[in-house]
């Protein structure tokens, strides 16, 4: 079945650029999202790229994918203390069955 | 707009007791429903899903339930809880079919066994 990888942390400076990266096994996939999670709550959809893209910008998040690699990553440029969460990749599962599969998440830590 | 519901926000179970979790959903129809668990500095485990009502996929063996019994409400059980049980619960929902896989999260309920 569907595997994703992520790293479990990253640690950056308020202003630097943070990157969290992805790496999933199945190709079939069409939209690849990455989601939020501020502590206590739910997950909230962040943005999404479709598999025909290399690279989609929304304000301060770039999203690139390396379809050949099976890679993924979200950008955060200019990083603020309101930026720390975890951010989950998900990848939908092989089959069209609609279920999501959600990497173990990156806990990204901003520092002042 | 779309919006979901949990309830309730926090819970505190002893080990044994019974268990029920609500989830709710407003402003779409014949959603596909989720319902993962969220263990303690862990990423998300899919424990059940619905694609209708009456109509439920267990992902993995557990001491857990679920029961759609409308269209957009969808309830987590337990018969007798377990320690292992306690975390974070999570309902989510999806338009059914087509190409966008997108699921929105509901606000969780954080459930703690002692």
């Amino acid at each position: 079945g569907e595997d994703v990888e992520q790293s479990l942390f990253l640690s950056v400076r308020e202003g630097d650029s943070s990157v969290i990266n992805c790496t999933y096994t199945d190709s079939s996939s069409t939209y690849l999202y990455w989601y939020k999670q501020e502590p206590g709550a739910g997950l909230q959809l962040l943005t999404y790229i479709f598999s025909n893209m290399d690279m989609k910008q929304d304000q301060r998040l770039t999203v690139l994918l390396n379809k050949k690699d099976k890679h993924l990553s979200l950008r955060i440029a200019d990083t603020q203390t309101g930026d720390s969460a975890i951010y989950f990749c998900a990848v939908p599962n092989s089959g069209n069955t609609g279920k999501l599969i959600f990497g173990q998440g990156t806990t990204l830590q901003v520092k002042p | 707009s779309q919006t979901i519901h949990q309830w309730p926000a926090t819970l505190v179970q002893p080990v044994g007791s019974p268990l029920s979790l609500e989830c709710t959903v407003e402003g779409t129809s014949n959603p596909n429903l989720y319902w993962y668990r969220q263990a303690a500095g862990r990423g998300l485990q899919l424990l059940f899903y619905s694609v209708g009502i009456g109509q439920i996929s267990s992902e993995v063996p557990q001491n857990l339930s679920a029961s759609r019994p409308q269209d957009r409400q969808f309830i987590l059980s337990s018969k007798k809880l377990l320690l292992s049980d306690s975390g974070f619960y999570l309902c989510a929902w999806r338009h059914r079919g087509g190409i966008y896989n997108e699921q929105f999260f509901g606000p969780g309920t954080r459930l703690t066994v002692l």
